[in-house]
């Protein structure tokens, strides 16, 4: 079945570097793949998404491109703030399976001042 | 608009105690669903519903119902709740569940079973 491999936190960063959060899937079609994003004490909120091969989606700075040849949609931010600690979930939704949402584990990120 | 609402924030059980956990939206969406949270696993689908009168079993139904009379409301019923269910219930909605589409989440529930 369907699957999405996030890389393991947590990741510690200062202020102002350069965020990379590794993801990658397995699935039969074409999936659309997502970023959500969970603030401490919240719920899920969805940072960005991608519904075709070689898709860029972005928002708040965050980027992440849809790269079918290598099955994988990173997430990029080129300077962080404290305010983007969080857990960040990669997510594929796919026709075959219903377009139920299927996880990653989750990766937090904590950024410090 | 509320969006998708959860009560209660925060529970506490005892091992064979039942309960139900409320989810209400108020975006006319026709599909909602239930997850839950657990460490290093990310959120697994529980059961969904495409619409009124209709639900579906997720990965890890077992433990758990749920029914749908309205389009607004999708509780998820406990019927004798284990120490295996302690996690973080959330619930979610989408227009009609299509695979671009955002899902929008609660806040969600935590709930505990000693």
């Amino acid at each position: 079945g369907d699957s999405v491999t996030q890389m393991e936190g947590p990741v510690t960063l200062s202020e102002e570097a350069f965020l990379t959060i590794n993801c990658t899937y397995t699935a039969t079609g074409y999936p659309s793949l997502f970023w959500y994003v969970q603030y401490p004490g919240e719920g899920l909120q969805l940072l960005l998404k991608a519904t075709k091969a070689d898709d860029k989606g972005s928002n708040k700075g965050f980027e992440a491109t849809y790269r079918k040849e290598t099955t994988s949609f990173h997430l990029e931010k080129g300077s962080v703030q404290v305010s983007d600690s969080a857990v960040y979930f990669c997510a594929l939704s796919e026709e075959e399976y219903g377009n139920k949402l299927v996880f990653g584990a989750g990766t937090i990120l904590r950024v410090k001042s | 608009n509320a969006g998708v609402t959860q009560t209660p924030k925060f529970q506490v059980l005892k091992t064979g105690q039942s309960m139900t956990l409320q989810c209400a939206q108020d975006m006319n969406h026709e599909y909602m669903s239930w997850y839950r949270q657990d460490p290093g696993m990310g959120l697994r689908l529980i059961h969904y519903s495409v619409g009124a009168g209709i639900t579906d079993q997720g990965e890890v139904p077992n433990g758990y119902n749920v029914s749908r009379s309205t389009t607004e409301d999708f509780p998820l019923r406990l019927l004798s709740a284990a120490p295996s269910q302690t996690s973080v219930y959330f619930c979610a909605s989408s227009y009609n569940g299509g695979q671009q589409e955002t899902q929008y989440f609660g806040p969600g529930t935590r709930l505990l079973v000693l």
